[in-house]
């Protein structure tokens, strides 16, 4: 079966200082890969998705990157956070097959919750 | 206009009740779309895709009305367990990777 780990659970991070969190998929080969955030009160921001290793799509413009350096690995980094970037992030993954999306949607990691102070 | 809205609650129920969620969204071109459930402080997971014809599962009934935009979550006999946030949501016609754009989510508080 396939499942997605995602650390660390939580994190407090000083204003300015690098980020990076880790997602890992197993169980399967060639997802599709997504961070998203959540900060208070506000619902599901996508921030970045990948296709492929290598392979990465922004939405939002902003001091987060990420990586996808092998296939079931998505990275995301920051290299001075801001108070801004505190949140709820979230790893997901979707099979490659269209059809398996259509039905079954995403299944996300546990998470981090990030505070920067 | 937003792409998904939902009402944000909380709707308070007793156990047993039944309650319904409402969700609109904007775009007429949106292909699938799916209710999520968040517990406090939770990811999100999966509870439901929604079908044109409408589809049940145990005590949960979904719906979509293509022609007015907007899908519904029916939860009958509600239980304390089912005390969450609900988030509709869809996926977008053209939208590359076909990425979910969500709601922001509906609070449920069942009451004993």
């Amino acid at each position: 079966s396939q499942t997605i780990h995602q650390w660390p659970a939580t994190l407090v991070q000083p204003v300015g200082s690098p980020l990076s969190l880790e997602c890992t998929v197993e169980g399967t080969s060639n997802p599709n890969l997504y961070w998203y955030r959540q900060a208070a009160g506000r619902g599901l921001q996508l921030l970045f998705y990948s296709v492929g290793i290598g392979q990465i799509s922004s939405e939002v413009p902003q001091n987060l990157s990420a990586s996808r350096p092998q296939d079931r690995q998505f990275i995301l980094s920051s290299k001075k956070l801001l108070l801004s970037d505190s949140g709820f992030y979230l790893c997901a993954w979707r099979a490659f097959r269209t059809e398996t999306y259509l039905n079954y949607g995403y299944t996300f990691g546990s998470g981090t919750r990030l505070t920067v102070v | 206009r937003k792409e998904v809205e939902q009402d944000p609650g909380p709707f308070n129920v007793p156990e047993g009740a039944t309650v319904a969620f409402n969700c609109t969204y904007s775009n007429s071109a949106s292909q699938s779309f799916f209710w999520y459930r968040q517990d406090c402080r939770k990811e999100p997971k999966l509870l439901m895709s929604v079908y044109s014809s409408g589809n049940e599962d145990g005590r949960f009934t979904a719906q979509l009305n293509r022609a007015s935009q907007y899908i519904s979550l029916l939860i009958r006999d509600s239980k304390l367990s089912d005390s969450a946030t609900y988030l509709c949501v869809v996926i977008l016609s053209g939208a590359g990777s076909y990425q979910l754009t969500f709601g922001k989510g509906t609070k449920l508080s069942v009451i004993p």
